[in-house]
């Protein structure tokens, strides 16, 4: 199963919006509404900040909005501020029963 | 406060094996699914496999089917990956991660340990 398709770096500045994509195929982003979002800063463990395409878990602030068209589903964080610099992967479940990443894109806030 | 931490990393030969563990704590085990996950140095996330709250249902990455085996032990609150026939490219941080339901193949993983080192060289 190939990855997703991120882009490898967006950058920002504070109080700006940025969105990432992730592109994938009628096997997995197209096909299913199991989308994720991961947040991962350096050393530390990924932190889930987007489920099923859209939902935000219980704390995750209101400034990450996830969607999804087609193929690609995009993460977009509002008024960025200087913790939002991170990673950020994409997940999606798949027709080959089983779970593709994307290959991370790093979020520079300037 | 749920807690994952992950053990059983080290330094093994090609070829050779390792059971890594995860000890959970903080939330009713046997209810969710659970995962591991695993990132080699520099490198992005990979998911290894996922299993069932039950271990009736089970899913494995293409990488690692037929050389490792995820299971649990509901009575312990542990879950547990063995390695086996180990590569140079198996070579990552092993996270384990709790899904967000029973079923694996819901793959949403909210809660993640801090990982264990495995690291496959002669």
């Amino acid at each position: 199963q190939s990855a997703l398709t991120q882009p490898a770096s967006v950058s920002g500045s504070p109080g700006q919006s940025i969105t990432i994509s992730c592109t994938g195929t009628s096997s997995d982003v197209r096909g299913y509404n199991s989308v994720s979002w991961y947040q991962q800063h350096p050393g530390k463990a990924p932190k889930l900040m987007i489920y099923d395409v859209s939902y935000r878990p219980s704390g995750i602030s209101n400034r990450f909005f996830g969607s999804k068209s087609g193929y690609t589903a995009s993460l977009t964080i509002s008024g960025l501020q200087a913790e939002d610099e991170a990673d950020y992967y994409c997940s999606s479940y798949t027709s080959s029963s089983d779970v593709v990443f994307g290959g991370g894109t790093k979020l520079t806030v300037l | 406060e749920v807690q994952l931490v992950e053990s059983g990393g080290g330094l093994v030969q090609p070829g050779r094996s390792l059971r890594l563990s995860c000890a959970a704590s903080g939330f009713i085990f046997d209810d969710y699914a659970m995962h591991w996950v695993r990132q080699a140095p520099g490198k992005g996330l990979e998911w290894v496999s996922g299993i069932d709250w039950n271990g009736g249902s089970i899913g494995y990455a293409d990488s690692v089917k037929g050389r490792f085996t995820i299971s649990r032990d509901n009575a312990k609150n542990s879950l547990y990956l063995q390695m086996n026939s180990l590569r140079a490219e198996d070579t990552a941080l092993y996270y384990c991660a709790k899904d967000r339901l029973y079923n694996w193949n819901n793959v949403v993983s909210d809660y993640w340990g801090q990982g264990t080192l495995v690291t496959v060289s002669s």
